[in-house]
């Protein structure tokens, strides 16, 4: 499967700053996504990142909050803007790996953000 | 309903005991089905994934997948402590769409 990093591992924010999520991965995918983990709970799924087009977000996540690049087909951001201490999370990104039939999705060590 | 419920546990086994962890899902269009592991402050690892009826075993993991009854397993044998984390059942609904289950923490006993 592919290797997949992001930047920053962890960082401490204060409220009402924005904070850039890098996540690079070894070879070309053609689907990435990226996911909010907020503590104790599951992964939720925040967006497509879609190469050369705009993100596809899912409900009760805008564009506005979380502006997503997808410049190439290995590398991929997401900014969480104008932050408050409810976007404290896990955040994560996976890529899409077809094997055989089947897409199967691999993610990335994560960023974990603390807002204060 | 949600549309991927596992039991949330805690589950406490003692070592080298079988742990059975379990997943219900509501999507009946559902195709593949996956098993993630995740120690504590990391990011989900796939340890299985599953997309016929019956059972699938990889080393000491059986993953077992009923989609009549909507269900999916992961059996555990010969538990090692190094097996306790929270285990996440995921189901591709028929949007394409990866759901997750919100896991549960498995605990295995010295």
């Amino acid at each position: 499967s592919a290797v997949i990093s992001q930047k920053p591992s962890r960082d401490i924010c204060q409220r009402g700053t924005s904070l850039t999520i890098q996540c690079q991965v070894d070879s070309q995918v053609t689907m990435m996504f990226w996911y909010r983990q907020q503590p104790g709970q599951s992964l939720t799924l925040i967006a497509t990142a879609n190469q050369g087009s705009e993100a596809t977000y899912e409900s009760g996540f805008v564009i506005d909050k979380f502006p997503i690049s997808r410049p190439n087909l290995t590398f991929s951001t997401l900014t969480v803007s104008n932050m408050s201490p409810e976007d404290s999370s896990i955040y994560l990104c996976s890529v899409e790996d077809r094997q055989g039939a089947t897409d199967t999705q691999y993610f990335g060590p994560g960023t974990r953000l603390t807002v204060l | 309903q949600k549309e991927v419920e596992q039991n949330s546990g805690p589950l406490s086994v003692p070592e080298g005991a079988i742990a059975s962890l379990n997943c219900t899902y509501s999507d009946r269009g559902s195709q593949s089905f996956f098993w993630y592991r995740q120690y504590s402050g990391k990011s989900p690892e796939l340890i299985m994934s599953i997309y016929s009826n019956g059972d699938k075993e990889d080393g000491r993991f059986t993953a077992q997948l009923n989609k009549a009854s909507q269900y999916v397993s992961l059996l555990i044998r010969d538990s090692q402590p190094s097996d306790s984390a929270t285990y996440l059942c995921a189901v591709t609904n028929q949007g394409g769409k990866l759901i997750f289950g919100q896991g549960t923490e498995l605990s295995v006993k010295p």
